[in-house]
């Protein structure tokens, strides 16, 4: 099955830096990639997802970039502030035993982001 | 439109015991992903119902079960509880036709097994 790495575990930054969250995935298959922002306590939300034929993503502050050869993807997060502080999750779609991959996300485990003030 | 919403909140229960957890999906929606989250292993996916069908199934043991109805709400069951089924359970709904369709989650129900 599809397995997802996301690196750093945890990621601490001054308000105004920039973050970057990294991904992998295995599934050569998989052609969808959200990313969702868990605030403590909260259900997660998508923040910005990309699909398999598109290299980049921006959406403000916040941009996504996949290399599908390398089969990895990235979050950055620029002008970082304290409300960015969340657990942040790559997620990749995966082809299951139905042979759809629609409603099927394998997570990466988590990037905790705090946006020290 | 109302959010995912799912029902109870929390619950403990006791090892051995079953529990029955409720999610209704955005109106329209007629898949329901549910997942469990735990801090250890993170968010891994249970199972997918569409329009009344399990589509997708994750590596969880038999004990964990679900099931759609016509007005695609869903539930999921798990029976002999154990100590490590301990875990905020989530379920997403999307419109179920596309691998690109947006997944939104619900607020998750607690369960703790004592």
């Amino acid at each position: 099955g599809e397995n997802v790495e996301q690196h750093p575990s945890t990621l601490s930054v001054q308000e105004g830096d920039s973050a970057v969250i990294k991904c992998t995935y295995s599934d050569s298959a998989s052609n969808y990639f959200p990313w969702y922002k868990q605030e403590l306590g909260k259900r997660p939300q998508l923040i910005i997802d990309i699909r398999s034929n598109v290299g980049e993503k921006k959406d403000q502050r916040i941009a996504v970039t996949l290399n599908k050869t390398a089969k990895h993807f990235s979050l950055h997060i620029t002008e970082t502030q304290p409300e960015d502080s969340a657990v942040y999750f790559c997620a990749a779609n995966e082809r299951g035993a139905g042979g759809t991959s629609y409603g099927k996300l394998t997570f990466g485990q988590g990037t905790i982001l705090t946006v020290h003030p | 439109k109302a959010g995912v919403t799912q029902t109870p909140r929390y619950l403990i229960k006791t090892r051995g015991q079953q529990v029955t957890l409720s999610c209704s999906p955005i109106s329209g929606h007629r898949s329901v992903s549910w997942y469990q989250q735990t801090p250890g292993q993170g968010l891994q996916f249970l199972f997918e119902y569409f329009s009344e069908t399990q589509r997708n199934k994750g590596n969880f043991p038999g004990r964990f079960s679900g099931r759609q109805f016509s007005n695609s709400r869903s539930e999921m069951n798990v029976s002999t509880l154990e100590l490590g089924d301990s875990a905020l359970y989530l379920c997403a709904s999307s419109p179920g036709t596309s691998s690109y369709n947006e997944q939104f989650f619900g607020p998750g129900t607690r369960l703790t097994v004592l």
